[in-house]
């Protein structure tokens, strides 16, 4: 069954330390999203890749966060420093563009960051 | 993208169906209407999407109107599980990548 795989699940980190998370597209995908969630703002858009470029990354702070593909099987979003407000749940989804179905984006479970 | 207008929330019995209605008066004539759902502590899933047509698989319906500014997503039979937030999303498509914006979507409930 494919699936879009997210590491860690949870993470807890101090204050100013770095944080990394990864995410395995669906073998194929060659659309990547990340999504931040948080019970004020909801589901916001950070970035957004197609064929391991980015297309869009203007919902996320330039300053600290980072987004990469260093190659198709892998994405990660950066945070450094990372700060308090920065604890939500970080989504990250996959597809395909073209018709049907296969535009869908497919989203993994998550990684809830806390950051103390 | 096209600004989506949903109730906050909706309750439904189980076995029932669940009708929940989407305003979308801003869209135009290459966005589609999209709908997905999050069950608590979940990602996201997608149910269903449409043009202009009716459209219907496993998961729902989505009834689209003729001049296309409302829809309307029908779970034919709701069970406890379906109790999740459903976002109505509109999106361009454009046959490259589109990005998927959320609203704050409507908070069904389905009880016994």
């Amino acid at each position: 069954d494919a699936r879009v795989t997210q590491t860690p699940r949870d993470k807890v980190t101090e204050m100013g330390q770095e944080v990394t998370m990864r995410c395995q597209p669906i073998l194929g995908h060659n659309t990547v999203f990340w999504y931040r969630q948080t019970m004020m703002q909801g589901l916001e858009l950070l970035a957004y890749f197609r064929n391991r470029a980015p297309l869009d990354d203007s919902g996320m702070p330039k300053d600290r966060f980072s987004a990469e593909m260093p190659d198709a099987t892998l994405a990660t979003l950066k945070i450094q420093p990372s700060e308090p407000r920065d604890s939500a749940v970080y989504f990250c989804a996959s597809g395909t563009p073209g018709g049907g179905v296969n535009t869908e984006a497919f989203f993994g479970q998550g990684t809830r960051l806390t950051v103390v | 993208d096209a600004k989506t207008t949903q109730p906050t929330s909706m309750d439904c019995a189980e076995g029932r169906a669940a009708n929940l209605p989407c305003n979308h008066s801003t869209i135009s004539g290459n966005e589609y209407v999209y709908w997905y759902r999050q069950i608590h502590s979940q990602g996201p899933q997608y149910i269903i999407h449409g043009l202009k047509n009716n459209e219907t698989n496993e998961m729902a319906s989505l009834i689209i109107t003729e001049d296309r500014k409302s829809s309307t997503l029908i779970l034919p039979h709701a069970t406890l599980r379906d109790t999740a937030v459903y976002y109505c999303i509109v999106r361009t498509y454009t046959g490259t990548a589109s990005k998927l914006t959320f609203g704050t979507g409507t908070r069904l409930q389905v009880t016994l």
